[in-house]
């Protein structure tokens, strides 16, 4: 089965630790994108990557940071910069960057106490 | 800049029709989409709209007008699956990143 996986689903972080959100998708998509979901508000775009070893920053790329070394894998590093890190991040991917549907990862919710 | 503007809520009724609207006011535009998300989970595609009218794809229509900066998202026969938050989302130009509105949470109710 093809899709997009993302681990843990839930993660839990001191203040001031930078943690790492995984992202893995075997659909051979060349872009994939990090979004960052806040209660009563829409997906804000973090940083994208339209194909291997180049991204781009989005809206909100402070205090975060990517790699994609590999077309299937897209992590997403929460530094300590980013003031307000607590939120439900949801990685996807599309064939390419003129595609119009993203297929996205069931989530992460990070919680930094 | 770029804008989007959703109804925060909306309720209705087991069987009914609802329509959720959506405007916007974007640099350039190359496309509407509509994507559902149950409350925890990923969102997951609905709709897409380029041209103005209607599109219609089973219980769920999108229609669009350009020259408006508007969209609605029609849902027929309500099931109580369809509780869940309905998202807009505008491309500017073609081959830019989407721009996401912030959702409507539609209850269904017996």
């Amino acid at each position: 089965d093809g899709g997009i996986t993302q681990s843990p689903k839930y993660l839990f972080r001191k203040e001031g630790q930078n943690v790492t959100l995984s992202c893995e998708q075997n659909l051979n998509h060349d872009a994939m994108y990090w979004y960052r979901q806040d209660p009563g508000q829409g997906l804000r775009l973090i940083y994208y990557s339209q194909i291997v070893n180049d991204f781009q920053k989005g809206d909100i790329a402070e205090g975060y940071s990517v790699s994609r070394e590999k077309k299937e894998s897209f992590p997403l590093t929460v530094t300590s910069a980013q003031k307000n890190p607590t939120a439900f991040y949801l990685c996807a991917s599309s064939i390419d960057g003129l595609a119009n549907e993203q297929f996205f990862g069931p989530g992460t919710r990070l919680t930094v106490l | 800049g770029q804008n989007i503007d959703q109804p925060t809520e909306m309720t209705a009724t087991e069987g009914a029709i609802v329509q959720i609207n959506c405007t916007y006011q974007t640099s350039g535009f190359n496309g509407l989409f509509w994507y559902q998300q149950h409350a925890g989970e990923a969102p997951t595609f609905l709709s897409y709209n380029v041209l103005d009218g209607l599109e219609e794809k089973g219980r769920f229509s999108s229609f669009l007008s350009r020259s408006k900066g508007y969209s609605y998202l029609l849902l027929k026969e309500l099931q109580m699956k369809d509780s869940a938050s309905y998202l807009c989302a505008v491309r500017g130009n073609y081959g830019q990143n989407f721009v996401f509105g912030p959702g409507t949470r539609l209850s269904v109710l017996p």
